[in-house]
């Protein structure tokens, strides 16, 4: 039972313009959302989190949106570098889940110059 | 950079074989885990530790023990190595009491011949 799903295993954008990567997940019980990158022969790094009392968190160049509704959270990166090239993986916790995190599969976002 | 260190970085063995990971982090966190990657499946938890000799099983945890004698190092053993537990390997750490963010060790490839 995947409670985490991205379901584009693979993204490619033109430097510059909008990156926009999607994950759905199934457990209504979920209330924290997480956003990972990991780059090859590298461990996962935090990016940026969301709690579900908001429906929009922003750092700098990455905003991630919440729609509890709809069980759906996107990452914005505005706009796009060559170095965002990686892997992004989303997680999600909640109380049943103590502090345990659920990942997605993963999406290979390729920025290219 | 969350002070954690996973050694080795790079092993090959036989199955059959014993195998040991070990993961090491310096910032007293009390909460640490081990991860398995494999492609199409993103982070899948094996086991995680919630204090000195205090551990639970994750979603993947046959064939996998694991032990915390101390604080900072969190072991995982392959009793008996199998050609399935060929994968990459992540420890991490949860970054304090009120919140589910993790940060992640570089990781260990264990390739299983």
């Amino acid at each position: 039972d995947q409670q985490v799903k991205q379901n584009s295993p693979s993204l490619s954008v033109q430097e510059g313009r909008i990156s926009i990567l999607n994950c759905d997940y199934t457990n209504s019980m979920f209330d924290y959302f997480l956003w990972y990158k990991k780059y090859p022969a590298e461990g996962p790094t935090f990016l940026i989190s969301i709690s579900s009392i908001k429906d929009k968190n922003e750092d700098g160049r990455f905003t991630v949106f919440l729609n509890k509704s709809a069980k759906h959270l996107s990452l914005h990166i505005v706009p796009s570098q060559p170095g965002d090239s990686a892997v992004y993986f989303c997680a999600a916790s909640g109380e049943t889940s103590g502090s345990r995190l659920t990942f997605g599969e993963g999406t290979q976002l390729t920025v290219n110059p | 950079d969350a002070g954690i260190t996973q050694s080795p970085r790079h092993k090959v063995t036989e199955t059959g074989t014993p195998v040991t990971l070990r993961c090491h982090q310096t910032e007293n966190h009390r909460y640490m885990y081990w991860y398995r990657q494999d492609p199409g499946h993103g982070l899948r938890l094996i086991h995680y530790s919630y204090g000195v000799k205090d551990t639970d099983k994750g979603e993947v945890s046959d064939g996998y023990s694991v032990s915390r004698s101390k604080t900072e190092d969190f072991l995982l053993t392959l009793e008996s190595a199998t050609s399935s537990q060929t994968s990459v390997y992540f420890c991490a750490i949860r970054s304090g009491p009120y919140t589910d963010t993790q940060y992640f060790g570089p990781g260990t490839r264990l390739t299983v011949l």
